[in-house]
């Protein structure tokens, strides 16, 4: 079964930290993804990857990077933390092409 | 890039009738079609999936209809449960670097 681990459940950062929240999955999975999930907004796609090293924008990129170094793992970096980043991260991975997305148990980051 | 709309946002049925959520999507070449269900606290877990060949799937009690010529798919659950109460999110994809495109999600309260 695929596992996708997310390393934290919750965070409370403040205002202009680097905050990074990192995601390893364990089935060797190319593509990787990170979303952002908000009442009435569903989840909305902030960066993915489909390599190492390589990366693409999501829809709403602004205020994030990533990091892919390694397959297994892919961070998401908050440059500089602002209270409107306060949010429910979500980390997926896929096993192929047209196949369900596996996510994560999410990270729940309060910025004050 | 793709849009998907998802009605309603929220859906209160008695126990045992039966519920639908619609979603429409915008890009003729999405070609995969997952519906997923987040309960409180919980990641969002695969429930039934389409692609676009197939214009109707079934699992239990759970089903899922596809038409492409209007962008629009369906989920239906019949004979609900309380436990079917959480979150379900549509979502349109696949094609471009797998990547999917939300719904904004139906909250179903099952009453017993």
């Amino acid at each position: 079964d695929v596992k996708v681990t997310q390393s934290s459940r919750y965070l409370v950062k403040r205002t202009g930290e680097k905050v990074f929240l990192e995601c390893v999955q364990d089935m060797d999975h190319e593509n990787m993804f990170w979303y952002r999930q908000d009442p009435g907004l569903g989840l909305r796609l902030i960066y993915f990857s489909y390599d190492v090293k390589m990366k693409e924008k999501g829809d709403i990129p602004e205020g994030y990077s990533v990091s892919r170094e390694k397959k297994e793992r892919f961070s998401l970096i908050l440059e500089s933390a602002s209270t409107n980043q306060t949010s429910m991260y979500l980390c997926a991975s896929i096993t192929g092409v047209s196949q369900p997305q596996h996510f994560g148990d999410g990270t729940r980051l309060s910025i004050l | 890039g793709e849009n998907v709309e998802q009605h309603p946002s929220t859906l209160s049925v008695q126990e045992g009738d039966s519920a639908v959520i619609k979603c429409t999507y915008s890009d003729s070449a999405s070609n995969y079609f997952p519906w997923y269900k987040q309960e409180l606290g919980k990641r969002p877990q695969l429930i039934i999936d389409i692609r676009s060949n197939v214009g109707e799937k079934k699992d239990q009690r759970i089903a899922v209809t596809l038409n492409k010529t209007a962008k629009h798919f369906s989920l239906h659950i019949t004979e609900t449960q309380p436990e079917d109460s959480a979150v379900y999110f549509c979502a349109a994809g696949g094609y471009n670097f797998n990547k999917f495109y939300f719904g904004s999600g139906t909250k179903l309260n099952v009453k017993p």
